[in-house]
């Protein structure tokens, strides 16, 4: 079974500094794709950064970047410069096969604070 | 572009009420489609998802059925609405690549309570 834990159900940050979200995962496929998703107040799910499990090097978007350890199965996202608009619920998940079908974490909530 | 209409935005039924739920995307052509349900202060669970017309898997036994009568138009319906239906709804798309998997992008979602 495939499954996405998220341990952290709430976190703050000041505006300005920096935060790291955890998120571990179990699969048994050898290849499959992982993903931060925010959802803000008005409960769009907006993708925040995507990662190929084949590829070694993290990915990164802007202030966003993510710690990939494969062996591990770890999966963490940091936010650098953390602004007023970054508050928001965060889901990590899991995509495999063929049909992309995603497996989500139970989200963090994250406030930043002026 | 690609967008993705969900409606309506909100409902409030009644129980033993029935239930349709539309979600069309527009600039792509046979996109894979999802429908996913979001408990309050939950993570997403997935309900059904479509790789084509007519094609239907669903993930979780329930009252729920889901239907792809056009390439882009995915349907979410009940006959008799249950309590436990109430939920926040939110249907995805992705275009997948050759063996491989790719990003979902999600609607705006619809609030549904069943009262």
């Amino acid at each position: 079974a495939q499954t996405v834990t998220q341990s952290q159900p709430e976190m703050s940050v000041q505006e300005a500094e920096t935060v790291t979200l955890s998120c571990t995962y179990d699969t048994s496929e050898s290849n499959y794709y992982l993903f931060w998703y925010k959802q803000p107040p008005s409960r769009q799910m907006i993708l925040v950064i995507r990662q190929e499990a084949y590829k070694q090097q993290n990915a990164t978007e802007n202030r966003f970047s993510v710690n990939f350890q494969k062996a591990a199965k770890s999966f963490s996202l940091k936010i650098s410069d953390s602004q007023l608009g970054d508050t928001a619920m965060y889901f990590c998940a899991l995509a495999f096969g063929n049909t992309g079908k995603l497996i989500f974490g139970q989200g963090t909530t994250l406030q930043v604070k002026p | 572009s690609q967008t993705i209409h969900q409606w309506p935005a909100t409902l409030v039924q009644p129980v033993g009420s029935p239930l349709s739920l539309e979600c069309t995307v527009e600039g792509t052509s046979n996109p894979n489609l999802y429908w996913y349900r979001q408990a309050a202060g939950r993570g997403l669970q997935l309900l059904f998802y479509s790789v084509g017309i007519g094609q239907i898997s669903s993930e979780v036994p329930q009252n729920l059925s889901a239907s792809r009568p056009q390439d882009r138009q995915f349907i979410l319906s009940s006959k008799k609405l249950l309590l436990s239906d109430s939920g926040f709804y939110l249907c995805a798309w992705s275009v997948l690549g050759m063996g491989s998997t790719d990003t979902q992008y999600f609607g705006p979602g619809t609030r549904l309570t069943v009262l």
